[in-house]
Formats: C-alpha cells, structure tokens, sequence
C-alpha cells in the first residue's frame, strides 16, 4: 500500500468546514483513496473513498486532484462530535487479498465551539 | 454498513491469565478477518490477518503463540492473549472486509494487565 502524509493536527471552529489534507505521491492507477476516523476509544469508522473522481456522501466530500497525488477530505459543517483522528489511507479495494490497511500517523482534529 | 462487533469491550486481568476476545460480523461473512493494537497517542498496527479454516498470517515480531488466532466460522474470529503481562495492554481492534473489499471495523477491546 502507498504512504500517505497528513498534518497531524488541525484546529476548526464549529460550524465551519474543515477541510483535511493528505499526499499520496506514489499511490499506483488501482488504488483507492479511503477515509476512515476514530473518535477516541472507539474503532475507526468509514468515511468515504475515491479513485479519482470526487466524491460525495451524507458524511463528507472527498476531493482528488487530477494527478491523484494528493486529496482532501472536506467536512461541510464541522460540529463537536466531529473530533477525532482522521486517517488518509491509499489501497486496491475489492476481494480479500490487498485488503490489508496501513495506518499513518492520521490528522487529529479539534473541533472548538 | 456493515456491523463488526467485538466482544468485551474492556477487560482486566491479572498477570500470566489468558484472555479471549471475540470479533464477529453481524449481516455478513468475513473469510478473512484483520487484528490490530494501538498504544496511546499510537496509530493502529496490523498483528496478522485472520483465515477462516487456516492459520492465521502474522506481521513481523508479533509472536504467534502469545497471540493465538481462531477462526472458526465465516463471522467469528477470536483473539487469545496467551500468559498476559502489564506489556500486553493495550486496544485491540479487529476489521473485516465485505465481499465488495469494503473494510469495516469493530469497537475495539481494551486489555488492562494489572
């Protein structure tokens, strides 16, 4: 699987966007982007995942640039449940093999009133 | 999406006890199942990956026979920290992929070793 880098921190006021960034400057033409956060004591939850299209869902939208080298996932309206540690991974998605994560350092994002 | 559920949540033990958890998926069949740890302020590490009717694989300097794997059914998967010491606590964590190669994880179990 291809490293990514992400910050790792980020502020945002409630109620704003928050926008997050990740590079993935070696990711190959079969992987995908996926965006997964843990909230503290708790197992990471799915986001969202591109290849190199952007994407929307209820959660967020995730933008690729047109190089796919680097992406960034936007949450529209940050509250305060949305704290956590936000992982950026790049993978070959479908069927078992390949299936294995590699988890980075993640961005931990404080959310403020 | 998919449920992945992990059984206890939290759990003491006193030293050199052995300690079972459980990661089932709820509405689908998992053949492969991932089990992970994390220390504090710790990103998540990959231990070895789960195969349902075979051995598990292990990652690099986990020991197979401190960290016994079963995976008996198509949604179960267990974790047995053999012989536990105050260096085994931490929070594991286990995920298991759909059939569409989506990813889902379960709460996570934290192991105290007083």
């Amino acid at each position: 699987d291809a490293k990514t880098t992400q910050p790792p921190s980020m502020d945002c006021a409630e109620g704003r966007a928050a926008n997050l960034p990740c590079n993935h400057s070696t990711i190959s033409g079969n992987e995908y982007v996926y965006w997964y956060r843990q909230i503290h004591s708790q197992g990471p939850q799915y986001i969202i995942h591109g290849l190199k299209n952007n994407e929307t869902n209820e959660m967020a939208s995730l933008i690729i640039t047109e190089d796919r080298k680097s992406s960034t996932l936007i949450l529209p309206h940050a509250t305060l449940r949305d704290t956590a540690v936000y992982y950026c991974i790049v993978r070959v998605a479908g069927g078992n093999a390949g299936n294995m994560l590699t988890f980075g350092g993640g961005t931990r994002l404080m959310v403020k009133p | 999406g998919a449920v992945v559920s992990q059984h206890p949540s939290w759990v003491i033990c006193k030293s050199g006890t052995s300690v079972k958890i459980e990661c089932r998926s709820l509405d689908f069949q998992a053949t492969t199942m991932f089990w992970y740890r994390q220390f504090p302020k710790q990103s998540l590490m990959l231990m070895a990956t789960s195969n349902e009717g075979s051995k598990a694989t292990y990652e690099q300097g986990v020991e197979k026979d401190k960290f016994l794997i079963n995976h008996a059914s198509l949604t179960l998967s267990t974790l047995t920290v053999t012989s536990a010491h105050p260096e085994d606590s931490s929070f594991y964590i286990c995920s298991a992929p759909t059939v569409t190669g989506e990813l889902f994880f379960g709460e996570g179990s934290r192991l105290t070793v007083l």
